[in-house]
């Protein structure tokens, strides 16, 4: 199986519970932040993403809050269940004028959901 | 829409060997990238190219070459395959406009 994520965070949950995902990001000119899900075997997918003009986003069932003072990330689950088990990845983006360019990844976190 | 295709999803190769990964998007997306995944490592950046023309190098593009073919398309070669690149290979395009890039399914490559 994937092999990914030996050595990563990790985050053990019952079904039902809350999770938070915490992620410090590392430029402070930074202003875009994404989180991406990872499940074994496949591609980082896009939950969720916040621009640096606003310090909450709410989608289904995930928030994300942005603390630029501290430069710190998070990634709320509500209601976690045994299919939102996977690597989560935060990431940073930089407009640097027009356009945005490469994204920073944090380390990512193992999220794993026990019925 | 397809988004990000890669092929192959799975690869052997033998020391010294040579292969060409294979990526194309069908989101008229100006920027493409090309990463690696290993056990522990997250997501690192081999090589991008932010438009149609143009290649940059990223964090660990020792051991590639790429091509950007066309606006679609963008390829990455191993020349002489190592034991060290064996890993998950994801390709990924976006929007220089928005940020957000979109990821393919991935390569796992294995250099015996």
């Amino acid at each position: 199986g994937e092999s990914v994520g030996l050595h990563l965070p990790t985050l053990s949950v019952q079904e039902g519970d809350n999770s938070i995902i915490n992620c410090a990001y590392s430029n402070s000119a930074s202003d875009y932040f994404i989180w991406y899900k990872q499940e074994s075997g496949k591609g980082p997918q896009f939950i969720i993403d916040i621009r640096s003009n606003m310090d909450k986003r709410q989608g289904q069932r995930v928030t994300v809050l942005l603390n630029k003072t501290v430069k710190h990330l998070s990634l709320q689950i509500a209601a976690t269940q045994p299919g939102d088990s996977a690597v989560y990845f935060c990431a940073e983006n930089w407009a640097g004028g027009t356009s945005y360019g490469k994204l920073t990844f944090g380390q990512g976190t193992i999220l794993t959901v026990h019925p | 829409n397809a988004g990000v295709t890669q092929t192959p999803k799975f690869q052997v190769l033998k020391t010294g060997q040579s292969m060409t990964l294979q990526c194309a998007q069908d989101m008229n997306h100006n920027s493409m990238y090309w990463y690696r995944q290993d056990p522990g490592m997250g997501l690192r950046l081999i090589y991008y190219s932010a438009s149609e023309g143009t290649t940059d190098k990223g964090e660990v593009p020792n051991g590639y070459n790429v091509s950007r073919l066309n606006k679609r398309e963008f390829s990455l070669r191993l020349e002489s395959a190592a034991p060290s690149q064996t890993s998950v290979y994801f390709c990924a395009s976006s929007d220089p406009r928005v940020g957000e890039q979109f990821f393919g399914p991935g390569t796992r490559l294995t250099v015996l």
